[in-house]
């Protein structure tokens, strides 16, 4: 079993839409959870990160973790075009330590005009 | 403040040889690590950096190796080239401490090998 499980899509989704994005992982021990988002030809760039168990928002951006049931979830509000990409969770390897991330496959997100 | 900068952006090689890829990270951020993207398997750590000692290390072949200099640039060598190591190489860079857990990516490197 992969330590982090994401659905690849593609997810096609409706202007103004509100998208929900989502992992499983395995390792009760993990503690940070990342949200990463990548264009075409681009690196990863960091969205947002949370510790622990709740929810963390940022502008049209909310990341909700459940620890009990090991799911990590990105909603993005009033979805625009530009937001299309492949958007990746990760979680550091150590619980947070300078150990590396491990990666979901990342969801390919499409935002029709 | 410049970004994490990958060099070569692309590069062809072929089968058996060898390659090495440069990773400069953020000014100030000591831990660097490395992943390979491809299509099937998404984006695999392959290892990690900090202070010139690797931390980590992901479940690649001995044929990739990396290392990190006193600068905290670092370069990873890949030897004898397989068809599957085709792929993007990401580095990426940390800070230090408990504000700055977002590791910062560069552009990668894309490895074509034939």
């Amino acid at each position: 079993q992969k330590e982090v499980e994401q659905d690849p899509g593609p997810l096609s989704v409706p202007e103004g839409a509100i998208v929900s994005l989502n992992c499983t992982y395995s390792n009760s021990a993990f503690q940070y959870f990342m949200w990463y988002r990548q264009y075409s030809r681009k690196g990863p760039e960091l969205l947002m990160y949370t510790y622990s168990s709740g929810n963390k928002e940022d502008g049209r951006f909310t990341a909700q973790v459940d620890k009990s049931s090991k799911y990590i979830s990105l909603f993005i509000r009033d979805s625009q075009p530009s937001d299309s990409a492949t958007y990746l969770c990760a979680i550091p390897y150590s619980g947070g330590g300078a150990d590396g991330l491990t990666f979901g496959k990342g969801t390919h997100l499409i935002i029709q005009p | 403040k410049a970004g994490v900068t990958q060099t070569p952006r692309y590069l062809i090689k072929t089968r058996g040889q060898q390659v090495t890829l440069s990773c400069s990270p953020i000014s100030g951020h000591r831990s660097v690590s490395w992943y390979q993207q491809t299509p099937g398997q998404g984006l695999q750590f392959l290892f990690e950096y900090f202070s010139e000692t690797q931390r980590n290390k992901g479940n690649f072949p001995g044929r990739f190796s990396g290392r990190q200099f006193s600068n905290s640039r670092s370069e990873m060598n890949v030897s004898t080239l397989e068809l599957g190591d085709s792929a993007l190489y990401l580095c990426a860079s940390r800070g230090a401490g408990l504000a700055n857990y977002g590791y910062t990516f560069g552009s990668g490197t894309r490895l074509t090998v034939v």
